[in-house]
């Protein structure tokens, strides 16, 4: 089964609202998790580093402002797209590391984000 | 620029045969190496991973194979089955750095 749950699997937005995507952990605690956005026939990007009680450590060319991400809890990202614009439409991922893992690393599901 | 590179799109393999993806890497730092398979609009689902300690992993169907002096791992999937068609990723890094290749899109044909 899932270990990494992200919702919403999918989001309709209007132009100039917000939306929140959340990433869990589902059975191990996650310090890190990532977050990323495929575009269509490309490979997924990674726009941040999120860490457990201290700020996401960004990409260069991600805005920090327009994509907020919050890490309040060992099992728990957020991803907020702020102002969402239609060219934020697209598929969103996260994923977590399991340090006692091995660190591997599970992906959630994903979530398409729609922006009208 | 892309630090790991995954040079062959598509891939097509008759089913039972061997399926052999590549990928090539460029930082010698990056110390663990994973694969993941990916159907469309879903989450990459992880397969196998490897640490620069080793050379070789194997699960099942499933080996990868890590040349730290060439940068370069692959995964080997045998016998190839109908159901592995799907577009695999091979990602690198060390720390909290990883990143992806852009995915061959592997066909087992029936």
């Amino acid at each position: 089964g899932a270990v990494v749950s992200q919702h919403p699997s999918r989001v309709i937005c209007k132009s100039g609202t917000s939306v929140k995507i959340e990433c869990r952990s589902l059975d191990f605690q996650a310090t890190t998790m990532f977050w990323y956005r495929q575009f269509p026939k490309k490979s997924l990007m990674l726009m941040a580093t999120s860490n457990e009680g201290s700020k996401a450590t960004y990409e260069q060319g991600v805005e920090k402002d327009k994509f907020l991400i919050n890490h309040a809890s060992l099992t728990l990202s957020t991803l907020t797209v702020t102002s969402a614009h239609p060219e934020d439409s697209s598929f969103y991922i996260c994923s977590a590391r399991d340090q006692a893992a091995g660190n591997t690393i599970y992906f959630g599901e994903g979530s398409w984000l729609t922006v009208v | 620029d892309q630090q790991v590179k995954q040079n062959s799109p598509s891939l097509s393999v008759q089913e039972g045969r061997i399926s052999i993806l590549n990928c090539d890497y460029t930082n010698s730092m990056f110390d663990y190496f994973l694969w993941y398979k990916k159907y469309p609009a879903e989450g990459p689902t992880f397969l196998i991973s490897i640490s620069s300690i080793k050379d070789k992993n194997e699960d099942g169907r499933f080996t990868v194979f890590l040349n730290k002096s060439a940068k370069h791992l692959s995964l080997h999937i045998v016998p190839s089955q109908p159901g592995d068609s799907a577009v695999y990723f091979c990602a690198a890094g060390s720390g909290n750095q990883f990143y992806f290749g852009t995915g061959t899109s592997l066909t087992v044909i029936p």
